[in-house]
């Protein structure tokens, strides 16, 4: 159980694309999303706490508007990353969490999103 | 601040037995959680303590003391597939995860 499909796996595009990221939990109803991005032998930066049904909280230094959260259902959350740049290539991973903050529920991650910007 | 402290890198010998430590000071303390990270690849959820003790599962046991704001991840019989980073992340009191750097482990024949 806990299963965390995250699409694509891997992306490679032009400077100034958009690209869109879909996590999404399979098993289970994930009442928080989160997004995180991941630099080569470097911890886990978390970017943004989303719950569905309303806006993404983000970290301090995470721009709003060039990673647009969308946390429509139950089990689906979307990244987009707009107007990508090299500098975002990165390893971006999204993780799901079942019942409510205080339930001490495990994030239970998807499997990454290797993202290289030429 | 909040703190979680765990070494960098760790090697062992194929079979023998690691502990894994990691420190945390945060703003209160709703459970520490273990993870596996294979290079290049997401977490994997190990084990979870908000009490004190050791909880085993298998072949990894993960004990805490809340006192001491210390915990560790001991692995048995280690085999070569057990080569991995080793993330400890504490849940504050906002339930917000605070992740550790992770500690790289080596595993050698």
């Amino acid at each position: 159980g806990a299963v965390v499909s995250q699409h694509p796996s891997w992306v490679i595009c032009k400077s100034g694309t958009s690209v869109k990221i879909e996590c999404r939990s399979l098993d289970f109803q994930a009442t928080t999303m989160f997004w995180y991005r991941q630099f080569p032998k470097q911890s886990l930066m978390l970017m943004a706490t989303s719950n569905e049904g309303s806006k993404a909280t983000y970290e301090q230094g995470v721009e709003k508007d060039k990673f647009l959260i969308n946390h429509a259902s139950l089990t689906l959350s979307t990244l987009t990353v707009t107007s990508a740049h090299p500098e975002d290539s990165s390893f971006y991973i999204c993780s799901a969490r079942a019942g409510f903050a205080g339930d001490h529920q495990p994030q239970h991650f998807g499997d990454g999103t290797r993202l290289s910007i030429l | 601040g909040q703190n979680i402290d765990q070494p960098t890198e760790m090697t062992a010998t194929e079979g023998a037995i690691v502990q894994i430590n990691c420190t945390y000071q945060t703003s209160g303390f709703n459970g520490l959680f273990w993870y596996q990270q294979h290079a290049g690849e997401a977490p994997t959820f190990l084990s979870y303590n908000v009490l004190d003790g050791l909880e085993e599962k298998g072949r990894f046991s993960s004990f805490l003391s809340r006192s001491k704001g210390y915990s560790y991840l001991l692995l048995k019989e280690l085999q070569m597939k057990d080569s991995a980073s080793y993330l400890c992340a504490v849940m504050d009191s906002n339930y917000q995860l605070i992740w550790g750097a992770g500690t790289k482990l080596i595993i050698k024949p």
